[in-house]
């Protein structure tokens, strides 16, 4: 059975400070990463995907895949309170149908 | 351009009753799937489709169906319901003809089974 696990949180940073989220994978084969954030009463919406390659950067977010040690991170610079959500990180492997969907960490932003 | 809608809102339902949640989407996007989410379990796949006329079980499929008559619509029955079926349920879709497979969600049902 792959896993995905994640810190559940909660997460709390003051505004304007960076979030760091992480997120660990079982499965040596996954090849695809997907940070997703959800409101609560929401449904899940795609912050950003990565590769397993290289970091990816969208504006405020970097996605950092570490393939040696199994997990990828998510960092949050210039946090803001309308960041506080859960984030939820999702891995597909490259053989795999499907994803495999960690628990969430749930983010509090202070201001 | 709705994307992915799903019916009911929430829905209270009886124990032993049987219940449809429906799916749509119209982003002719090959692939479709029901999650169940859970307090601290996260997103649990039910069921999913790649493609029109096929399904295919997920991690937590029984006491569920499916159906893909086309490319648009993606039910999901219980048949007889249990209370352990209660839970928030999504939908999504992805186009799976190439790139990441990004997943897209609807806004979800939440179902409470007395």
């Amino acid at each position: 059975q792959k896993e995905v696990e994640q810190n559940s949180g909660p997460l709390s940073v003051p505004e304007g400070a960076i979030a760091s989220l992480n997120c660990t994978y079982s499965d040596r084969g996954s090849q695809s990463f997907f940070w997703y954030r959800q409101y609560s009463g929401k449904s899940p919406e795609l912050i950003m995907f990565i590769y397993s390659n290289g970091d990816k950067e969208d504006g405020r977010f970097t996605a950092q895949p570490n393939k040696a040690s199994q997990y990828v991170s998510l960092l949050i610079r210039d946090s803001q309170p309308s960041d506080s959500a859960t984030y939820l990180c999702a891995v597909r492997d490259n053989y795999g149908q499907n994803f495999v969907f960690g628990p969430g960490t749930r983010l509090s932003v202070l201001p | 351009i709705a994307g992915i809608t799903q019916a009911p809102t929430s829905q209270i339902l009886a124990a032993g009753r049987r219940m449809t949640l429906r799916c749509t989407q119209d982003m002719r996007h090959n692939a479709m799937y029901w999650y169940r989410q859970d307090l601290g379990l996260g997103l649990r796949l039910i069921h999913y489709s790649n493609t029109a006329g096929t399904t295919g079980k997920g991690e937590v499929p029984d006491g569920y169906s499916v159906s893909r008559a086309n490319t648009d619509d993606f039910p999901l029955t219980l048949a007889s319901a249990v209370p352990s079926q209660t839970s928030v349920y999504f939908c999504a879709s992805s186009d799976r003809t190439g790139g990441a497979d990004t997943q897209y969600f609807g806004p979800g049902t939440r179902l409470t089974v007395l």
